[in-house]
């Protein structure tokens, strides 16, 4: 298993603004990655956090406005970057453990307020 | 394209069994997750059927058809607690999960 500690856990921005969400995983994964959800809806990858390389975003997503990092196989960070309005969700970080089906874990995620 | 169906809201009686149902369009198919989402909380794993079959854990259920496309979530002796969301996803052969909307279950006493 894997437990995953997100920070801030909810923050209000001001239009404009770049915010960066920590992700901290208690133990090694291979993969993590950055989901969205937006208020009563589903959830939407991001991006995968590649270590030590680009992260892989899906499509409607691009690096300049969610820059990732991810240093090292426990850590990473998703940067909001010229936060809108339309930005406001709730920004989920996961990992997989066990494989490329094994189960996936998540942390308690960043609600985000842009005004 | 890829689809993953759930009904959006279902409401059912504390004690009482609920059934969930997932239909699903995918290119490929490496196994099937039900996730439970409590508001305000991240989701969290509740079952993975890779084969044909039931497979039981305690009050959850989680049933799978490949060749339907079809997987259900069976809840029996439901607790107030069991108010969620309740996701269906499904991994393509890309290794990718395709998400559903999450099906909202509201438990009355």
């Amino acid at each position: 298993s894997a437990v995953i500690s997100q920070k801030p856990s909810r923050d209000i921005c001001q239009r404009g603004t770049s915010l960066t969400i920590q992700c901290q995983v208690d133990s090694q994964v291979t993969m993590m990655f950055w989901y969205r959800q937006q208020p009563g809806q589903s959830l939407t990858l991001i991006a995968t956090a590649n270590q030590g390389s680009e992260a892989t975003y899906e499509s409607g997503f691009v690096i300049d406005k969610f820059p990732i990092s991810r240093p090292n196989l426990t850590f990473s960070t998703l940067t909001v970057s010229n936060m809108s309005p339309e930005d406001s969700s709730i920004y989920l970080c996961s990992a997989r453990t066990g494989g490329e089906t094994g189960e996936l874990f998540f942390g308690e995620g960043s609600r985000l307020t842009v005004l | 394209g890829q689809n993953i169906d759930q009904p959006t809201e279902m409401t059912a009686t504390e004690g009482a069994i609920v059934q969930i149902n997932c239909t699903y369009q995918t290119s490929g198919f490496n196994g099937l997750f039900w996730y439970q989402q409590h508001a305000g909380e991240a989701p969290t794993f509740l079952s993975y059927n890779v084969l044909d079959g039931l497979e039981e854990k305690g009050r959850f259920s989680s049933f799978l058809s490949r060749s339907k496309g079809y997987s259900y979530l069976l809840l029996k002796e439901l607790q107030m607690k069991d108010s969620a969301s309740y996701l269906c996803a499904v991994m393509d052969s890309n290794y990718q999960l395709i998400w559903g909307a999450g099906t909202k279950l509201i438990i009355k006493p």
